[in-house]
């Protein structure tokens, strides 16, 4: 059974520039979660999706950050413009419901420069 | 105030030795989770649990709802078993996603 799969594996842009990140969650999953981890830090949830519905974005940073699912599977992360302090590895993760096991992707390692 | 404390934050063993890794929390939980990160590499759950006890080939998870303290056991520790171990919970309320600890960075030598 494939994972969760996330492209890019590793961006660089300059700051100010637009940059999406892409999740497809695994197969039958109908939670998924985006994480932003700092380096040498544990990850922090950005937004969770319940289908198509996002259920908790409060640390979803809204005046540069949006994030949508429209057909209750795939997922795009977007930031707009980006900050230097954006750079980071962003994770998604996927669980068949909301307090089921996560299963984390490889993430997208930003570099703002 | 970081709502999970792990400890220790770095450690170091010989091969075979057995592991311990400690994690405190302050809030009512639904669920705890123990995951491990490969330098470079992704995040895989190894346990989630709200009670008693878990064992899976030579992990062991442990949790004290009472004490609100979990505990990571690794027994006749390996080379492979390097990486980084984070304590994650899962809150009664309604936010879902999963609260972070910083990690443990354990590292065995052979």
């Amino acid at each position: 059974e494939a994972g969760v799969v996330q492209s890019p594996r590793y961006k660089i842009i300059e700051k100010k520039q637009p940059v999406a990140f892409w999740c497809n969650p695994i197969s039958g999953h109908n939670t998924l979660y985006w994480y932003r981890q700092n380096l040498g830090q544990g990850p922090e949830l950005l937004i969770r999706y319940e289908n198509e519905e996002a259920v908790d974005d409060s640390q979803l940073p809204k005046d540069r950050f949006s994030a949508e699912r429209l057909k209750g599977v795939d997922s795009t992360l977007k930031i707009q413009p980006a900050e230097l302090g954006d750079s980071a590895v962003y994770l998604c993760a996927s669980s068949p419901g909301y307090r089921d096991t996560q299963y984390f992707g490889p993430g997208t390692r930003l570099t703002v420069l | 105030k970081n709502e999970v404390e792990q400890s220790p934050q770095n450690l170091t063993a010989q091969e075979g030795e057995f592991i311990t890794i400690n994690c405190s929390y302050s809030v009512g939980i639904s669920a705890l989770h123990w995951l491990q990160q490969h330098p470079g590499g992704g995040i895989v759950s190894l346990f989630m649990l709200s009670s008693g006890k878990k064992k899976h080939g030579r992990l062991i998870a442990t949790i004290n709802i009472q004490e609100k303290h979990s505990s990571l056991h690794i027994t006749a520790s390996h080379p492979r078993d390097s990486a980084v171990y984070i304590c994650a919970f899962q809150s009664g309320g309604g936010a879902d996603g999963l609260t972070f600890g910083k990690g443990t960075h354990l590292i065995i030598q052979p």
